[in-house]
């Protein structure tokens, strides 16, 4: 069965600060694909990243950054000198080569806010 | 490319009546998901179809239906309404041979 962990329910920090939201997941297939989400209070998902289960490569892009650990089922995801637009719910997220990757399993998601 | 839509954004409906949500993809994806999203139990998958065919389903009773287009439209139902269908219910479409979703704003239903 599919499981994701985001034991963090809300984190505050002051504008400049560098923050980690931590992500821990469970699977029993080999083949998987890892993502995170960011959910502004207008509602929608905004689509970050996607990670592939054979690709352990860590990826920056921009003030983003993620570090994927198969050894520890981690999918941790940094915010470098976080903004007040970062304020928002970030959700990680897992699906299963064998549902054609297509049955997302979320974590219960973070809420982040970031002060002035 | 224009990206999901979802229609309506806002809905009220009274216990035991039934609803119909549409979801247009973004053009040339073919995988439609959807999704029901609550305080309580957070984001849970409903199911998904891929080329008019359902291809994954979640664990919802069998009041919570859904069908996809030749277009690949979708549209979900949810028969005899209960007060817990009150939700935010999440459309996402993805592109042949990738796998991430976008998502579309999404129909908050208020179940009275």
């Amino acid at each position: 069965a599919q499981k994701v962990t985001q034991a963090q329910t809300e984190i505050s920090v002051v504008e400049k600060e560098d923050v980690t939201l931590d992500c821990v997941y469970e699977t029993r297939d080999t083949t998987y694909y890892l993502f995170w989400y960011k959910q502004p209070p207008s509602g929608e998902l905004v689509f970050l990243i996607r990670r592939n289960s054979f690709d352990e490569q860590n990826e920056i892009s921009g003030r983003y950054s993620w570090n994927f650990q198969k050894s520890t089922s981690s999918f941790n995801f940094t915010i470098t000198a976080s903004q007040v637009v970062d304020s928002a719910v970030y959700f990680c997220a897992l699906s299963e080569a064998q549902n054609y990757g297509q049955n997302f399993v979320f974590g219960p998601g973070t809420r982040l806010s970031v002060l002035p | 490319k224009a990206g999901v839509t979802q229609t309506p954004r806002y809905l009220i409906k009274t216990r035991g009546q039934q609803v119909t949500l549409s979801c247009s993809p973004i053009s040339g994806h073919r995988s439609v998901s959807w999704y029901q999203q609550t305080p309580g139990q957070g984001l849970q998958f409903l199911f998904e179809y891929f080329s008019e065919t359902q291809r994954n389903k979640g664990n919802f009773p069998g009041r919570f239906s859904g069908r996809q287009f030749s277009n690949s439209r979708s549209e979900m139902n949810v028969s005899t309404l209960e007060l817990g269908d009150s939700a935010l219910y999440l459309c996402a479409s993805s592109d042949p041979g990738a796998y991430e979703q976008y998502f579309g704003p999404g129909t908050r239903l208020t179940v009275t």
